[in-house]
């Protein structure tokens, strides 16, 4: 089945600064990848997804890029603030193309 | 209003008891789920239910069993609890997954803590 890999596991930045977080899946049939973002004790809230007809896709600090052929795709964030603080999660579809299959997420702190 | 609300929030109980999370969504979604989030904050998806049909049981043990009365509510009923089942469970719900899997909306989450 989909394997969804994510790396770093934990990432620390100074604020202004950039975060990159990267992931690869390994069906390549998977055409769906969202990034979601978890504060302590909340719900995975969707900050930005792309379909595998799009190479990257831009909302104002955050930005994700896609590598169909490598199979990978990043999370970008630039002029890090500490509210960015969080667990950031990628997925892919799976096989079936029926449900998300989630990396092990990445936590970010950004420091001021 | 919230989109996707479960109950309960926190759930504590004793190893063997029988207990049931509700989730309901008012967003005019279709399709639904439960993940479950353990201690390391892995999220693994364990059902999905489209139109109140059944459409991913991920080897989840039979003591986990979803009903979905109607495809704006999906509970889960869980038997003879263990240790290991204590875990945050997040219902979540899109659009149709039929043409490509849909933006999910999650709930706040079940707190499950087995003493």
């Amino acid at each position: 089945g989909e394997n969804v890999e994510q790396h770093p596991s934990t990432l620390s930045v100074q604020e202004g600064d950039s975060a990159v977080i990267k992931c690869t899946y390994s069906d390549s049939a998977s055409n769906y990848f969202p990034w979601y973002k978890q504060e302590l004790g909340k719900r995975p809230q969707l900050i930005i997804d792309i379909r595998s007809n799009v190479g990257e896709k831009k909302d104002q600090r955050i930005a994700v890029t896609l590598n169909k052929t490598a199979k990978h795709f990043s999370l970008h964030i630039t002029e890090t603030q500490p509210e960015d603080s969080a667990v950031y999660f990628c997925a892919a579809t799976n096989q079936a193309g029926t449900a998300l299959i989630f990396g092990k997420g990445t936590t970010l702190s950004v420091s001021s | 209003d919230t989109a996707v609300s479960q109950t309960p929030k926190y759930l504590v109980t004793q190893m063997g008891n029988d207990k049931s999370i509700k989730c309901e969504q008012n967003l005019g979604h279709d399709t639904m789920y439960w993940y479950k989030q353990d201690s390391k904050k892995f999220l693994k998806i364990m059902f999905s239910y489209n139109n109140k049909e059944l459409i991913i049981n991920e080897t989840v043990p039979n003591r986990f069993s979803p009903k979905s009365p109607d495809k704006a509510h999906l509970n889960l009923h869980i038997n003879s609890l263990e240790l290991g089942d204590s875990a945050v469970y997040f219902c979540a719900s899109s659009l149709s997954a039929g043409t490509g899997v849909q933006p999910q909306h999650f709930g706040d989450g079940t707190r499950l803590s087995i003493l």
